[in-house]
This record gives structure tokens, C-alpha cells and sequence, in this order.
């Protein structure tokens, strides 16, 4: 699976958007963009995939540029309970490898 | 919304005890996963398992540990002979595909610490 490149960590301040940066340049064409949180030292929590096109839920939205080498997450009004780290995975099939992640910190 | 259980929470054990952790998937998943997680350090993949069988297994999943579907709800991950490097988070995780396109989704986890 490819690998992916995040920031140590960001901080957010609350109400506002918070975008996630991921790089992912050996990016295959068959291979998914995955993202996952973890609060504290619960469950990874699953938040969004795509393949190629933007994709959003009740969550967030996951934006993928055209050459599928970097995409942002992004949740749109960031609360205080969204402070967590998050995870950017690029995956084919079968198990998830989970790098260090991206620490967000929302402010209040 | 269905969810994946674990049990129990948290589990303390000596060194050298066997311990079995318990995790119920989501009903209509066919797909079960065990990572672990020490503390500070990443979520890692253990061991995958299908149709009653092992599918695919990490350099850490060596003969101490061993998984069971013993009935139609449950799945579990046992240890033999527990060492204090075992020490760690254990996630369950199901799906109910094993395509790219089908997320996993994971229990709460069980804290193991072995003293």
C-alpha cells in the first residue's frame, strides 16, 4: 500500500472549517484514500473514502485532486468533541496500515 | 446503529497466564480483524479471518496468539502464554466485504495489561 504524509498536528479553532492535508504521491490507481480518527485510546472511528471523485457524508468531505497525489479532509464546523487524531490511508484490499496521523486540536 | 462490541474493557493478567479477549462483529459482516495498539505507539495490524479461516496474519500474530469464531456472534483472539510486551490496546475490527471500497469498522477496545 502506498504511503501517506500528514502534519504532526494542526489546531482548529471552533465553528470554523478544519482542513486536513494528506500527501499521497505513490498513489495506485486502484488503491482507496481512507480516513479514520481516533479519540484518546478509542476505536479508530471510520469518517470517509473515495477512489477519485469528491465525496462527502454527515461528517466531512474528502476532496482528491484530479492526479489523486493529495487530498484534504475536510469537516466543515469543528467542534470541541472533533479534537482527535486522523488517520489518511491508502489502501487496496484487506488490512489498514495506520501511520502517526494528523493530532487536531479544536479551540474553543 | 449496529456496532462492534468487545469485552472485556479492560483485562489484567499475570505473565505466563492465557487470556482471551471477546469481540461480537456487526451481524451481516463476514470479514473480522484484530489489531493491537501499544500505548504511544501506532495501531498495527494483527491477524484477518474469513469463512472460518485465517486469511492473512502479521509478523506479531506468532503461535502465541490463535482466533476463533466459536459460534455465530463471536470472535475471539486468544493468547497462550502472555508476556508484559503484550501489554497493549486490542481492537476488533469487521466488514462486511474485502474490497477496497468496504470500510472496517472497530470496537472500543480492550485494554490488556499483563503484570
Amino acid at each position: 500500500d502506498a504511503k501517506t504524509t500528514q502534519p504532526t498536528s494542526m489546531d482548529c479553532a471552533e465553528g470554523r472549517a478544519a482542513n486536513l492535508p494528506c500527501n499521497h504521491s505513490t498513489i495506485s490507481g486502484n488503491e482507496y484514500v481512507y480516513w479514520y480518527r481516533q479519540i484518546h485510546s478509542q476505536g479508530p472511528q471510520y469518517i470517509i473514502h473515495g477512489l477519485k471523485n469528491n465525496e462527502t457524508n454527515e461528517m466531512a468531505s474528502l476532496i482528491i485532486t484530479e492526479d489523486r497525489k493529495s487530498s484534504t479532509l475536510i469537516l466543515p464546523h469543528a467542534t470541541l468533541r472533533d479534537t482527535a487524531v486522523y488517520y489518511c490511508i491508502v489502501r487496496v484490499v484487506g488490512q489498514f496500515y495506520f501511520g502517526t496521523g494528523t493530532s487536531l486540536t479544536v479551540i474553543p | 446503529e449496529p456496532e462492534v462490541t468487545q469485552t472485556p474493557s479492560h483485562q489484567v493478567t499475570q505473565m505466563g497466564q492465557e487470556v482471551i479477549l471477546r469481540c461480537v462483529p456487526i451481524s451481516n459482516h463476514l470479514y473480522f480483524y484484530w489489531y493491537r495498539q501499544i500505548l504511544g505507539q501506532k495501531v498495527e495490524f494483527l491477524v484477518s479471518f474469513y469463512n472460518n479461516e485465517i486469511s492473512e496474519k502479521s509478523e506479531i500474530f506468532d503461535d502465541q496468539f490463535s482466533v476463533e469464531r466459536p459460534d455465530g456472534s463471536n470472535f475471539t483472539l486468544k493468547i497462550r502464554s502472555t508476556k508484559l510486551e503484550d501489554s497493549a490496546m486490542y481492537f476488533c475490527a469487521s466488514s462486511e466485504a474485502l474490497a477496497g471500497w468496504d470500510e472496517q469498522y472497530f470496537g472500543p477496545g480492550t485494554r490488556l495489561t499483563v503484570t
